[in-house]
C-alpha cells in the first residue's frame, strides 16, 4: 500500500538548519507531485511547498530559507530548512498528489515529523 | 491570499444526528475546494475534493456541496468514528490555504 514516512525532525537552535526526508513506497514515486505541509496549534495547517515536475512553489513564510527537492531513484522527498526561526516549530507532513502527472489535491499524508526550534 | 473561514468552531452532536459544517472563502475558488478529516495523533485524510467528489473509500454519509465562496460538508447519521476535526482547503491559486477547522464533538 502507499506509504510515506518522514524522518529528520528534532530540536534545533534558532538560525540552525535541518533536513527532512520523506521515504515513499507502494507507488511509482516519479509519477507524482509531492508537497510539504506543516501544522502548529496556533496557526493550524499551512502549505509550505510543493514540487510539480521541475516547478517548485514556496509559501512566503519560508521562501529563500527552505528548499524542496526529490531523488526519484531513491524514492525520497526532501525539505532543506535553513535559518530556522521559533515560528517554524511545527509538525511537518509530506503528502502525495492524489493523481499522477498533475498536481491536484493531496492524499495520502505521512505521519509527520516534529521540528522544534528553540535555544 | 484567500482566507477560508469555517463555522462553527465547535459542533456538539450525538451519534445518529446530521452534521452540517460550513466553509466560506474570501473570494471565489470556483469548485477548487476539499475537506479533510483529522483525528488526534493522525495526519489529515482527504474526504471530499473538487467540492463534491468523495475520495476513495469515504462512506456515502459524507457529502460536499457549494461553489464560489460558500461550501458545506454534510455528514448524515453520525457514527462514533466521525467525531474529529474537519478542515476545508482551496487550491484556486497559490498559496493554497486551509480553514481553521471545525471540531465535531460528542454531545
Amino acid at each position: 500500500q502507499v506509504q510515506l514516512v518522514e524522518s529528520g525532525g528534532g530540536l534545533v537552535k534558532p538560525g540552525g538548519s535541518l533536513r527532512l526526508s520523506c521515504a515513499a513506497s507502494g507507488f511509482t514515486f516519479s509519477d507524482y507531485c509531492m508537497a510539504w505541509i506543516r501544522q502548529t496549534p496556533g496557526k493550524g495547517l499551512e502549505w509550505i511547498s510543493y514540487i510539480s515536475g521541475s516547478t517548485k512553489y514556496y509559501a512566503d513564510s519560508v521562501k529563500a530559507r527552505f528548499t524542496i527537492s526529490r531523488d526519484n531513484a531513491k524514492n525520497l522527498l526532501y525539505l532543506q530548512m535553513d535559518s530556522l526561526r521559533a515560528e517554524d516549530t511545527a509538525v511537518y507532513y509530506c503528502a502525495r498528489s492524489l493523481k499522477p502527472a498533475t498536481f491536484t489535491w493531496v492524499d495520502p499524508w505521512g505521519h509527520g515529523a516534529l521540528v522544534t526550534v528553540s535555544s | 491570499e484567500i482566507v477560508l473561514t469555517q463555522s462553527p468552531a465547535t459542533l456538539s452532536l450525538s451519534p445518529g444526528e446530521r452534521a452540517t459544517l460550513s466553509c466560506r472563502a474570501s473570494q471565489s475558488v470556483s469548485n477548487f475546494l476539499a475537506w479533510y478529516q483529522q483525528k488526534p495523533g493522525q495526519a489529515p485524510r482527504l474526504l471530499i475534493y473538487d467540492a463534491s467528489y468523495r475520495a476513495t473509500g469515504i462512506p456515502a454519509r459524507f457529502s460536499g456541496s457549494g461553489s464560489g465562496t460558500e461550501f458545506t460538508l454534510t455528514i448524515t447519521s453520525l457514527e462514533f468514528e466521525d467525531f474529529a476535526v474537519y478542515y476545508c482547503q482551496h487550491r484556486s491559486n497559490w498559496p493554497y490555504t486551509f480553514g481553521q477547522g471545525t471540531k465535531l464533538e460528542i454531545k
